[in-house]
């Protein structure tokens, strides 16, 4: 299947920090690539969808100037966390999409807000 | 809204067992999705439903897209000691939705 790689895997801060995290479709053109939360034993929780150029669709709850999403190539998605609090440690997971196939998963990052 | 429920939560299983496991919504789906994540690392695709009423499988998975269209199920046949992990029910039109999971523990 399709690969998908993120960068870091896992990344600890401070508070206040910014932290950005990459997505990268490494064998194929993504049109759309997705950006989910999951928290300990919780669901994953769609943030917000990117397509190639445009500016990022979030879900409702999710600001936009805290997440900033830019897909400036079809193969790369970067996800920032600006001004960093302890409550957004979390696992964050992308995924990629192209045109007609199925969604295909990155193994996700651990940020930890200290 | 588009929200799944899932079921069973968690279940802890003898190998050579089989697992059954279900996802149920009031909304309509036009596809539904099985994944499999493991600790720390994102979901993988295990089987992809289109068309209501289709049985599909992949090795010892079987699931199935409900007449419906507002539930799925996943077997799983034998299970073996590497099947452990989370399972992920997701029901898709425009943007998928994800099933709140059942954890599955296989004793050898």
């Amino acid at each position: 299947g399709a690969v998908v790689s993120q960068h870091p895997s896992r990344v600890i801060c401070k508070s206040g920090t910014s932290v950005k995290i990459e997505c990268r479709s490494l064998d194929f053109q993504a049109t759309t690539m997705f950006w989910y939360r999951q928290f300990p034993k919780q669901s994953l929780m769609l943030m917000a969808t990117s397509n190639e150029g445009s500016k990022a669709t979030y879900e409702q709850g999710v600001e936009k100037d805290k997440f900033l999403i830019n897909h400036a190539s079809l193969t790369l998605s970067t996800l920032t966390v600006t001004s960093a609090h302890p409550e957004d440690s979390s696992f964050y997971i992308c995924s990629a999409k192209q045109a007609l196939y199925e969604q295909y998963f990155g193994p996700g990052t651990r940020l930890t807000v200290t | 809204g588009q929200q799944l429920n899932q079921s069973p939560q968690s279940m802890f299983i003898q190998e050579g067992e089989d697992v059954s496991m279900n996802c149920t919504s009031s909304s309509i789906f036009n596809t539904w999705l099985w994944y499999k994540q493991e600790p720390g690392e994102g979901p993988v695709l295990l089987i992809a439903l289109y068309k209501a009423g289709e049985l599909t499988s992949n090795g010892r998975l079987t699931a199935q897209f409900g007449i419906t269209r507002k539930d799925s199920f996943l077997n799983i046949s034998a299970s073996i000691p590497s099947d452990v992990g989370i399972y992920f029910c997701a029901g898709r039109n425009n943007d998928m939705r994800f099933g709140a999971g059942t954890r599955l523990t296989v004793k050898p």
